[in-house]
């Protein structure tokens, strides 16, 4: 059974600095499966990213995702205040606990 | 656009049974795998179960299984979870969710629904 875990637990920035959030899984996985949700408070997940790089319909190319084998990364170059929120990472059927921006 | 709605939740005892619905439209919902996951509050996200097009593949996780019947109605796009036996750690936002087309086997969720909670206490 793969897990997921996601670093930081939470992210301190300012809109308009860059974000890093890590996912490692505990064995490699395929690049195709990877993907990167964003959750507001009293919303449903959101697909950001899927297949490790690929951006979802409508989202805007400030979100990245990168890596491979156990490590990939989920990069918002510049935050907007409309980013500062949960951010999930999910390999099949396990989910990392997430990372939380939020507003420094 | 392509829209999923749930519905059913509410407040059950321990031991009791809901039956939660999702109704969509937007896409060729009898062509697609769709699923629930649910969120505790302050939690994460757990899968609850999928189904493929035609029902002949079902996925429960050990926490549900036994418990839980997933089923869908192709002719109403309707997709339905059956809760039976439920526990005070049942309790949950439930989403259904449709799994990515392009890429059935990464169980990629594209389009979510609002959520329905589920709360399970005497």
């Amino acid at each position: 059974e793969i897990v997921l875990a996601q670093s930081p637990d939470t992210l301190s920035l300012s809109p308009g600095e860059r974000a890093t959030l890590s996912c490692r899984a505990s064995q490699s996985v395929s690049s195709n499966y990877l993907a990167w949700y964003q959750q507001k408070p009293g919303q449903a997940p959101r697909l950001l990213i899927y297949g490790a790089s690929s951006r979802a319909t409508g989202v805007p190319d400030r979100f990245s995702g990168s890596g491979s084998g156990t490590d990939f990364t989920l990069t918002i170059t510049r935050l907007e205040p409309e980013d500062f929120a949960v951010y999930y990472c999910q390999q099949k059927l396990a989910f990392g606990g997430g990372t939380k921006v939020e507003i420094k | 656009q392509v829209q999923l709605v749930e519905s059913g939740g509410g407040l059950v005892k321990p031991g009791g049974s809901l039956r939660l619905s999702c109704t969509t439209s937007g896409f060729s919902f009898g062509d697609d795998y769709v699923s629930w996951i649910r969120q505790a509050p302050g939690k994460g996200l757990e899968w609850v179960s999928y189904i493929s097009p035609t029902s002949a593949t079902v996925y429960y996780p050990d926490s549900v299984r036994g418990r839980f019947t997933i089923s869908r109605d192709n002719s109403r796009n309707s997709l339905y979870l059956q809760m039976d036996s439920l526990r005070a750690e049942d309790t949950a936002v439930y989403y259904c969710a449709r799994i990515l087309p392009a890429n059935i086997y990464s169980l990629t969720c594209d389009y979510w629904g609002q959520g329905t909670l589920v709360t399970v206490s005497s």
